[in-house]
């Protein structure tokens, strides 16, 4: 079965620490994997998207790196800021069979607080 | 501004009240979805169309429908609302696929059902 699983669930820190989200899959076959940030409240907004063959992509203070041979993502935050408190969501998309269209795998999101 | 708009942003209703939440965008996208949020269960895609009037089912469909007679607009219609359908519901698009392609989301619509 196709599962995304986050950790953790919610994650407390200072203003200007670092912080690594976790995500771990298992979705078969792959097609790429997403980081996306979502404020309370509003929709999600892409942070990263990364293909197969790509196992690190930066958005400014964000860093997304991919294992593809464990399955694992991580979202590195450095010198957080108050604006970073939000969910951060990990999305795996598996690719279709035979023209049928592909399905995305959402996780259910790690909750950051950025605390001054 | 690229973007995509929902409407209304917060509604209640009573069941079996007929609704109607509508989607654009403005990018001129091919793809577009709907998904509804829950907590502990996070995304769940309802409905996605490919182009004009080519629309199928996601992971939770029952109880909603969709029509795509307009590239940019996608509504969402709920013909008997339940209160299993009280969620936050989320219009989004895409240039291609929805699984190849970066999704631009709405704001969302915070749906009460009495």
């Amino acid at each position: 079965k196709n599962q995304v699983e986050q950790s953790p669930q919610s994650l407390i820190i200072l203003e200007g620490k670092n912080c690594t989200l976790q995500c771990n899959y298992t979705v078969s076959p792959f097609s790429n994997l997403r980081w996306y940030k979502q404020d309370t409240g509003r929709g999600p907004v892409s942070l990263t998207i990364m293909t197969f063959s790509e196992n690190t992509k930066s958005n400014g203070r964000y860093t997304a790196t991919l294992d593809a041979d464990t399955k694992q993502s991580s979202l590195h935050i450095t010198a957080s800021q108050l604006s970073d408190s939000a969910s951060y969501i990990c999305v795996v998309s598996a690719s279709g069979y035979g023209g049928s269209q592909g399905n995305l795998i959402f996780g259910k999101g790690t909750k950051l607080s950025v605390k001054p | 501004e690229a973007q995509v708009t929902q409407n209304p942003r917060y509604l209640i209703t009573v069941t079996g009240k007929k609704l109607t939440v509508t989607c654009s965008q403005n990018m001129n996208h091919e793809y577009m979805s709907w998904y509804r949020q829950d907590p502990g269960l996070g995304l769940r895609q309802i409905y996605y169309s490919m182009n004009v009037e080519v629309t199928d089912k996601g992971d939770v469909p029952e109880g909603y429908k969709v029509s795509r007679k307009e590239k940019r607009n996608f509504p969402l219609i709920l013909e008997s609302p339940s209160p299993n359908q009280t969620s936050l519901y989320f219009c989004a698009s895409s240039r291609t696929g929805f699984y190849t392609d970066t999704q631009y989301f709405g704001p969302g619509t915070r749906l009460t059902v009495l």
